[in-house]
């Protein structure tokens, strides 16, 4: 198993400022994700960040909104960048591993309101 | 266009009784079906994680089961108790997309006392 330690947990933003979200895993992991999670909806991915390269986006996210930092194998960060009350929304960061049964294990989320 | 749809969308139950969720999904081929729970304010729990060969699995209370013929997973939970009280998401991960995991919108339930 994995435990991730991520943060904040919550916090409540000024539309056009930036957020970053820490995501500390307990063990190496090759690929981490992130996701965001609208108030009522699924688990979106917003990209993977692989230690060494760049972050892979999917459809309708971009680096300049949410640029991604993997300075080594067990953490990671998501910068929410210029934010605006769309932009609130849980955000969650998520590892799996073939040797981890291919589970995939998350962070406890950030919730972000920006105001 | 691979999707992943669960029913109901939320359910209420008396603390004790059983209930089951369903899943139904259109992702072909895909590598495992998978059931978490999201308590809220918190990440996904797995609960289950079965194969295409798997027809069902067990996790305590929670048992999954799957048919990849008519491509419908369901979650039962037996004996319910208040901390089951969740969202349930279904997850599909599909190898043909480097196995990215797609989720259903998820079942909210609450259990009452």
């Amino acid at each position: 198993s994995a435990v991730i330690s991520q943060k904040p947990s919550r916090d409540i933003c000024q539309r056009g400022t930036s957020l970053t979200i820490q995501c500390q895993v307990d063990s190496q992991v090759t690929m981490m994700f992130w996701y965001r999670q609208q108030p009522g909806q699924s688990l979106t991915l917003i990209a993977t960040a692989n230690q060494g390269s760049e972050a892979t986006y999917e459809s309708g996210f971009v680096i300049d909104k949410f640029p991604i930092s993997r300075p080594n194998l067990t953490f990671s960060t998501l910068t929410v960048s210029n934010m605006s009350p769309e932009d609130s929304s849980i955000y969650l960061c998520s590892v799996e591993e073939a040797y981890m049964n291919t589970e995939a294990f998350f962070g406890q989320g950030t919730r972000l309101t920006v105001v | 266009k691979n999707q992943v749809e669960q029913s109901p969308q939320s359910l209420i139950i008396l603390e004790g009784k059983n209930c089951t969720l369903q899943c139904n999904y259109t992702v072909s081929p895909f590598s495992n079906l998978r059931w978490y729970k999201q308590d809220t304010g918190r990440g996904p729990v797995s609960l289950t994680i079965m194969t295409f060969s798997e027809n069902t699995k067990s996790n305590g209370r929670y048992t999954a089961t799957l048919d990849a013929d008519t491509k419908q997973s369901s979650l039962h939970i037996t004996a319910s108790q208040l901390s089951d009280s969740a969202s349930y998401i279904c997850v599909v991960s599909a190898p043909d997309n480097t196995d990215k995991l797609i989720f259903g919108t998820g079942t909210r339930l609450q259990v009452f006392p």
